[in-house]
């Protein structure tokens, strides 16, 4: 079975500051791949950055990186720079060969101006 | 392509009753989704599609869910005799099937049973 935890219930940050969200994950697949989605309000899930696990690079999209550290199962999300526009649920999840994604229990991210 | 859209947003129905929801995919994908978020927590995998065949359904669907996707575009999501503890935001995704593709979400249909 797969999982996904996420032991961050909340976080905060201070507007322009750098905040890093933590997600371990556990699977029996060698071929999997992992994505942090994000959900504001509104509730619309949005990608937010994606990571195969054959790479060793970590992936990186302008604001948004990862630190993948295979072998300890550790996936996780730094935001540089935060803007107010942050603010939501960010949700780390896994995926396999049945690219059914498995999500971990979410961290509510707080920007604070 | 205005993306994966979910009918209706939000549904209050009587415990016992019938609903039924659907969800129109991203139309060149052949993969759809639907999975079930409670308040606080993550989406909970319910079942996929892979054109009109439903591949997977997970133990949280009871018999009293059912899907569809009858030619392999829009799907439907019935739950009959509702109960308090089906109150849940419902949301449907889709993709291209490709390996590693990411999962495009509706905005979703939040379900109080009342």
């Amino acid at each position: 079975a797969q999982t996904v935890t996420q032991s961050q219930p909340e976080m905060s940050v201070q507007e322009a500051e750098t905040v890093t969200l933590s997600c371990t994950y556990d699977t029996s697949e060698s071929d999997y791949y992992l994505f942090w989605y994000k959900q504001p309000p509104s509730r619309q899930m949005i990608l937010v950055i994606r990571q195969e696990a054959y790479k060793q690079q970590n992936a990186t999209e302008n604001r948004f990186s990862v630190n993948f550290q295979k072998a300890a199962k550790s996936f996780s999300l730094k935001i540089s720079d935060s803007q107010l526009g942050d603010a939501a649920m960010y949700f780390c999840a896994l995926g396999g060969g049945a690219q059914k994604l498995v999500f971990g229990q979410g961290t509510r991210l707080t920007i604070n101006p | 392509d205005t993306g994966v859209s979910q009918n209706p947003r939000h549904k209050i129905t009587k415990r016992g009753q019938n609903v039924t929801f659907r969800c129109d995919p991203i139309s060149e994908h052949n993969r759809l989704y639907w999975y079930r978020q409670t308040l606080g927590q993550g989406p909970e995998f319910l079942t996929y599609f892979q054109n009109e065949a439903q591949l997977e359904k997970s133990r949280l669907l009871s018999d009293r869910f059912s899907a569809e996707r009858p030619k392999g575009s829009f799907s439907t999501l019935e739950i009959q005799r509702t109960e308090q503890g089906d109150s849940a935001m419902y949301l449907c995704a889709s993709s291209s099937g490709r390996f590693n593709s990411p999962l495009h979400f509706g905005n979703g249909t939040r379900l109080t049973v009342t």
